[in-house]
């Protein structure tokens, strides 16, 4: 347990639909971070949060769209995405963006499969 | 942009045998940190380096931060079943006051026969 929950673990979902994935940090952090991992590929960053505050947008297509309500929360909602967005999504938290020594702990991640 | 090369790609070893993994860069860091990811779970931190040089031990796992900041190797000792997974080398260096941005290497599989 890393202090870091993903939910779902598990999501299959149409080009047409619409889902959020779910990130919690029981760490007391205050940056929260998205990453997309696929296979043979290294994670990539894609959003960035500080302090509730969106710090980096990695070149995400607007088909992505994170929201961080507080520090502990991170969601990523997803519409109209494409076969090639499948790929393990990654969650991680950390003290904070400008601090030394800021070590990201990640979740489990959600497999997310598109159809 | 920075670029990690992570090397070997995978190994397949014998339980009980040490293993070694290491990881160059085409710019310096300030910190390494060396991960491992499980199937179906997300990278879990083994170690973080910090200074040029640094020697860090976690049981069986040693990791150094190489003298030129441009590289960092990961050993582990007497290898058990449990040790197979990927093992992710990722550097960090702030840049305007920032301090969050990993540069991941692909990783290595290990595999370890029993």
């Amino acid at each position: 347990e890393t202090g870091v929950t993903q939910t779902p673990r598990h999501l299959v979902m149409g080009m047409t639909n619409k889902k959020s994935l779910k990130c919690e940090q029981h760490l007391g952090h205050n940056a929260m971070y998205w990453y997309k991992q696929s296979a043979k590929k290294p994670l990539e960053l894609m959003f960035v949060y500080n302090f509730k505050e969106q710090t980096e947008n990695n070149s995400v297509p607007s088909r992505f769209s994170p929201e961080c309500p507080n520090s502990s929360h991170l969601f990523l909602h997803l519409h109209t995405l494409q076969p090639e967005d499948s790929a393990l999504y990654l969650c991680a938290s950390s003290p904070r963006t400008h601090v030394a020594k800021n070590i990201q702990y990640f979740g489990a991640g959600t497999r997310l499969s598109v159809l | 942009g920075q670029q990690l090369n992570q090397s070997p790609q995978s190994m397949f070893i014998q339980e009980g045998e040490d293993v070694s993994m290491n990881c160059t860069s085409s710019s310096i860091f300030n910190t390494w940190l060396w991960y491992k990811q499980d199937p179906g779970e997300g990278p879990v931190l083994l170690i973080a380096l910090y200074k040029a040089g640094e020697l860090t031990s976690n049981g069986r796992l040693t990791a150094q931060f190489g003298i030129t900041r441009k590289d960092s190797f990961l050993n582990i000792s007497a290898s058990i079943p449990s040790d197979v997974g990927i093992y992710f080398c990722a550097g960090q260096l702030s840049s305007g006051g920032s301090n969050y941005k990993l540069t991941f290497g692909k990783g290595t599989l290990l595999t370890v026969n029993p």
